[in-house]
């Protein structure tokens, strides 16, 4: 498609509960990046992937996140165990190539809201 | 971390006025790029400069860079209230590049 789609808009878990979130990056886009924006304010970097591979996972609280970009599906963001902390917005950006030449396109987030 | 720093948090100006926000990094860069966001809506790309150039225009848009000084800025000329969002600069960051990292923004109101 010709826009980053994230599933879904809103999420409500319990604490301790697990959350999935996806991304289908535009069709032809080799790079996936997922965000974390918390009160309208910065975005935090979680994870990069080029295709299927991780690119760059410094951002990633790695105890609960993990993320996945497999071929013909959805890039998908689970967090085991969320926390009150985990409530934000989560955006799924695509590029077609990497940020050194191509701008970054945004999907309209998931509210995660963790209770 | 956070690489850009933007100036100021935020400005509300009339409509028909010009908007100047900067933008300021500690690192050298590669590219810089500047994203608006709309109220609940995800980033979308403005302007792309690279470190080799010093000035870029897109429509009503103007942004300077500025290596020596590490800083950039965002010149929005005849604002309109359609322009009324925040405005995001962001940089590489990684070994290759791997990560645009965002700075705060400054979130812009245009009056009618």
């Amino acid at each position: 498609g010709e826009e980053v789609a994230q599933t879904p808009k809103h999420l409500v878990r319990g604490e301790g509960q697990k959350a999935k979130l996806y991304c289908a990056p535009i069709k032809g886009h080799s790079y996936v990046f997922w965000y974390q924006q918390v009160l309208k304010n910065e975005f935090k970097f979680l994870i990069s992937f080029q295709n299927e591979n991780v690119f760059d996972e410094t951002g990633m609280p790695k105890e609960r996140f993990s993320a996945k970009c497999l071929p013909n599906s959805p890039c998908s963001l689970e967090i085991q165990a969320t926390k009150l902390e985990d409530s934000a917005v989560y955006f799924c950006a695509s590029s077609f190539a990497s940020a050194y030449n191509s701008p970054l396109h945004f999907g309209n987030g998931t509210r995660l809201t963790v209770t | 971390s956070q690489q850009g720093e933007e100036d100021p948090q935020a400005l509300s100006i009339q409509e028909g006025e010009n908007a100047t926000m900067n933008c300021s990094y500690k690192t050298s860069i590669n590219n810089l790029q500047w994203y608006r966001q709309n109220s609940g809506r995800g980033l979308v790309h403005l302007i792309l400069i690279r470190s080799n150039e010093r000035e870029k225009h897109s429509g009503r848009l103007r942004v300077t860079l500025d290596t020596s000084k590490k800083s950039s800025s965002l010149l929005i000329t005849a604002s309109r209230a359609a322009d009324t969002a925040s405005y995001f600069c962001a940089t590489l960051e990684g070994e290759y590049g791997n990560k645009l990292v965002f700075g705060a923004g400054t979130i812009l109101r245009v009056k009618s």
